[in-house]
């Protein structure tokens, strides 16, 4: 079956980086887009960035470009998310998702997530 | 922007039929898809393409989109269908979600 699991998620101050990654096993990975979505404490869900199955394309959402990167390792079976110049609005339970097809259509299977909290 | 916009909560007695409304201008031209989520934990898919099912999913969830509406219809709601739902329709780089809506069943 589909797993995902986010790590690298921590305390970190305004302004500094931090880089996300999610294992995914049990589908074939490279086949696949894969997105990151967010939620900050008692919100909503927010989606962040989309890659395509091979890379080529990726998307973010306007508040990151510029700052957050989507990447992948289809060798690994891992994507990341790299987030630099972070802000106290981008504190949230960040969750990695497989999308239903090989480009961008929707998140379909989702992690259990990884807590960022960016605080001073 | 783009927005999707649905209604903050709704409430239903258990049996009865719960309905939840999404509003978007691109509804017409995009799909909709339904997530649940429950206190806790990741979301799950209950509705794509505006009104499919994934398999698992009970029958009594279902989906529809007419104009700039879609809307999640749960007949015969039960208390574990207690939860938040949130709308999401693809676009480039603008907002996806809808902003959720708080399902209350009691």
């Amino acid at each position: 079956q589909v797993q995902l699991v986010e790590s690298g998620g921590g305390v970190v101050q305004p302004g500094r980086s931090l880089r996300l990654s999610c294992a995914a096993s049990g589908f074939i990975f490279h086949s696949y887009g894969m997105h990151w979505v967010r939620q900050a404490p008692g919100t909503g869900l927010e989606w962040v960035a989309v890659i395509v199955y091979d890379g080529s394309n990726k998307y973010y959402r306007d508040s990151v470009k510029g700052r957050f990167t989507i990447s992948r390792d289809n060798s690994k079976n891992t994507l990341y998310l790299q987030m630099n110049s972070l802000r106290p609005e981008d504190t949230g339970v960040y969750y990695c998702a497989k999308d239903w097809g090989p480009a961008d259509t929707r998140p379909e299977n989702w992690g259990q997530g990884a807590l960022v909290t960016v605080s001073s | 922007s783009y927005e999707l916009t649905q209604p903050p909560s709704v409430s239903v007695s258990p049996g009865q039929t719960a309905r939840i409304t999404c509003s978007g201008d691109a509804l017409p031209k995009k799909y909709a898809s339904w997530y649940q989520q429950k206190s806790g934990q990741a979301p799950v898919l209950v509705i794509y393409e505006d009104s499919k099912r994934p398999s698992g999913i009970p029958e009594r969830f279902s989906g529809s989109s007419s104009g700039t509406m879609a809307t999640l219809t749960i007949s015969g709601a039960q208390v574990e269908d207690e939860a938040d739902y949130y709308c999401y329709s693809t676009d480039s780089s603008a907002t996806r979600f809808g902003g959720g809506t708080k399902l209350t069943v009691l």
